[in-house]
């Protein structure tokens, strides 16, 4: 398994730009996350979905959109690029909600960092 | 407020010596706790967990052990390498949430050859 895997690594964005960041996992997790790290500092939680079609707010929801139309795939959008959304981001993903596979255990992706300028 | 922290942000050991790496949490409503380690330009990295009925967990060089009294985590390394030279998060998770983990801030370790 590749396990969670995001794109593009890098990106630079001027003001006013809009991107969307992928995430997908191949290990058939029903959670999905999508955090953002600034300098220094631990995670904060933006968007999760717990299946297909289901989306929630984090903390720290303002500036994006999510979508979760698989099960695999789930992509963050920014629609106006903001320097304060200059961060490193990462997916995550985990079989959570009860059952024999829970284990609360999320794995992460290798992180987008991302500069508005 | 409530929150996942850290005593020390930095922690500089010598090679082959053990590590400590310490949390504190406030909330006592939470049932489970994870250390993730955070090389330069990757992603967090699971490490070892533990659920709030076990007081100790080992797994390959790494404890870690929970104090439900004074809300205290701790992760210890063993025989520190150079390549456990990272950021360690711990991450809380409360028992009426099914999925959000509340992560500290981190601690550098840095290992001295």
């Amino acid at each position: 398994n590749a396990g969670v895997t995001q794109t593009p690594k890098f990106r630079i964005l001027k003001i006013g730009q809009s991107m969307t960041l992928q995430c997908t996992q191949d290990m058939n997790h029903n959670y999905m996350y999508w955090y953002r790290q600034d300098p220094g500092m631990g995670l904060k939680l933006i968007y999760y979905s717990v299946g297909a079609g289901i989306t929630d707010k984090g903390e720290v929801p303002n500036g994006y959109n999510v979508s979760r139309s698989t099960t695999e795939d789930f992509p963050l959008r920014l629609e106006l690029a903001a320097p304060s959304q200059t961060s490193v981001y990462f997916c995550a993903s985990s079989y959570a909600g009860g059952g024999h596979r829970s284990t609360d255990t999320q794995y992460f992706g290798p992180g987008t960092r991302l500069t508005v300028l | 407020g409530e929150s996942v922290g850290l005593h020390l942000p930095t922690l500089s050991v010598q090679e082959g010596d053990n590590s400590i790496i310490n949390c504190a949490y406030s909330n006592s409503a939470s049932d489970y706790f994870i250390w993730y380690k955070q090389e330069s330009g990757k992603g967090p990295q699971f490490i070892i967990d533990i659920r709030s009925n076990m007081d100790k967990r080992q797994g390959q060089r790494v404890t870690v052990l929970l104090n439900k009294t004074v809300k205290h985590l701790s992760l210890q390394i063993a025989a520190t390498q150079p390549g456990d030279s990272a950021v360690y998060f711990c991450a809380e998770k409360r028992v009426d949430s099914s999925y959000k983990l509340i992560f500290g801030s981190g601690t550098r370790l840095l290992v001295r050859p």
